[in-house]
This record gives C-alpha cells, structure tokens and sequence, in this order.
C-alpha cells in the first residue's frame, strides 16, 4: 500500500473485554513501532519491531497488552481485560530499517474507547 | 531517562505572519536526533523537519527551520509565511542515536492560523 494503514479506524468495547488492533506497514518496512497517544497529550512508545522480533518492549505499560509480528509484515496489538484508562489513540508507525535515522512513517491511528 | 518538554499548550498567528513554537529537552547523551512532527485532525502524524545533534548548522525545509541551541537544549521551530494548511497539533521528539529507536515526545503545541 502507499501508507502504514490502521484497522478498525475506531473501536468502542466494554471494560474487561478483549480487544485487537491491526497495523499494515508500508511494503518493505522492515522496522515497526506502536504509540499510545492519551487526550491532549503527545505519544508515547509502547513497543517496537524489528522483523518478526520485539526488540523493545519496555513502553508495555502491564502484561495486559502484547503485540505480535509473526511473518515480519502485518502487526497486532492485543489488550486483555480492557479498563477505561486504556481509551487512547493507538498510532503505529514503520521504516525502513533501524540504526539509521530513517523517517517513521505513522498511520492514521485507531481510536480506543472503552466504555 | 529523557523528556521533552513543550511549554505551549496553543499558539496562533495571522495568515502570512512568522510563529516560533518551543521545545526543551533533558539528555545526558551528547548525540541524539531531534523532529518536529505535524498532527492534522486525521491523527497521522508527518515529520516537518529534522535535526542531527552533531551538526551545528540548523536545519531548515522550506518555510520551515530551527533554531537548535545545544547547550541550552532548546529546539524550537520557525514557521514563516503561515497558511491555513499549517494549522494542526505540532510535537517535538527526542531520538538516541544508537540503541533505542523509539520517539520520545513532547506534550504538544496546538497551532491556529487565524485569516
């Protein structure tokens, strides 16, 4: 695609469900990353990818959330037994490759709600 | 740990006037990147410009440039000839420049350009 693309655009559950959230990098991208962006405030890292391998996963805020890449492309992030406190916008971004300063290339994010 | 910090919650200016938005950091690393991005109400975030710590020269990208003082750790962001268009949430992030390859951002600076 021409974009990183973000599905479902927005996402409204029940405090304790389940939920997950897709995130289609651009093609080649080998690099991808996942931000929680809180109202009115700026984004914050939650995880990061590189290839099939979280190389950093130190912004998880609780075992609540996880995220798998298992073919190195297309990323999901799961969040078990929702609160309110997880409503947010859920940015994902990807590049080129890390160790370079390479542009991250953001989607459009989901918007979490949880009721 | 470091932080960025956007000590302007809203700014504006007339169409076709000069706006300066601040940032400051805290780093005790002596090379790092730093970004201005650009949030429009459809949430996906665009890198405006960027600045690498070991140049002295400040960067600039059409109408936009900075004004980088290393050692007052300050970034802030030039917007000449304003236009409608540049209306938008604006952030300023903080990179490593080895390691990490995770954004760390500011609060933002929300932008209106008034006609």
């Amino acid at each position: 695609g021409a974009g990183v693309s973000q599905t479902p655009s927005n996402k409204v559950t029940e405090k304790g469900k389940y939920v997950e959230l897709r995130c289609d990098p651009i093609s080649g991208h080998t690099a991808l990353y996942w931000y929680r962006q809180s109202l009115g405030q700026g984004p914050e890292f939650l995880i990061y990818f590189q290839g099939t391998g979280a190389a950093d996963d130190s912004g998880l805020p609780n075992d609540r959330f996880f995220a798998v890449r298992p073919e190195g492309s297309v990323s999901t992030l799961k969040i078990q037994r929702t609160e309110r406190g997880d409503s947010a916008v859920y940015l994902c971004a990807s590049s080129l490759r890390s160790g370079l300063v390479d542009e991250q290339f953001f989607g459009p994010g989901t918007r979490l709600t949880v009721l | 740990a470091q932080t960025v910090t956007q000590s302007q919650p809203e700014m504006s200016v007339q169409e076709a006037e000069t706006v300066t938005l601040s940032c400051t950091y805290d780093t005790s690393e002596s090379d790092y990147y730093l970004f201005w991005y650009k949030q429009p109400p459809s949430r996906q975030m665009i890198l405006v410009i960027r600045q690498e710590a070991y140049k002295q020269q400040n960067a600039t990208e059409n109408r936009f440039s900075v004004n980088f003082q290393k050692a007052a750790k300050s970034f802030s962001l030039k917007i000449s000839d304003s236009q409608l268009g540049d209306a938008a949430m604006y952030f300023c992030a903080y990179r490593r420049f080895q390691g990490a390859q995770k954004l760390v951002f500011g609060q933002g600076t929300r932008l209106t350009i008034n006609p």
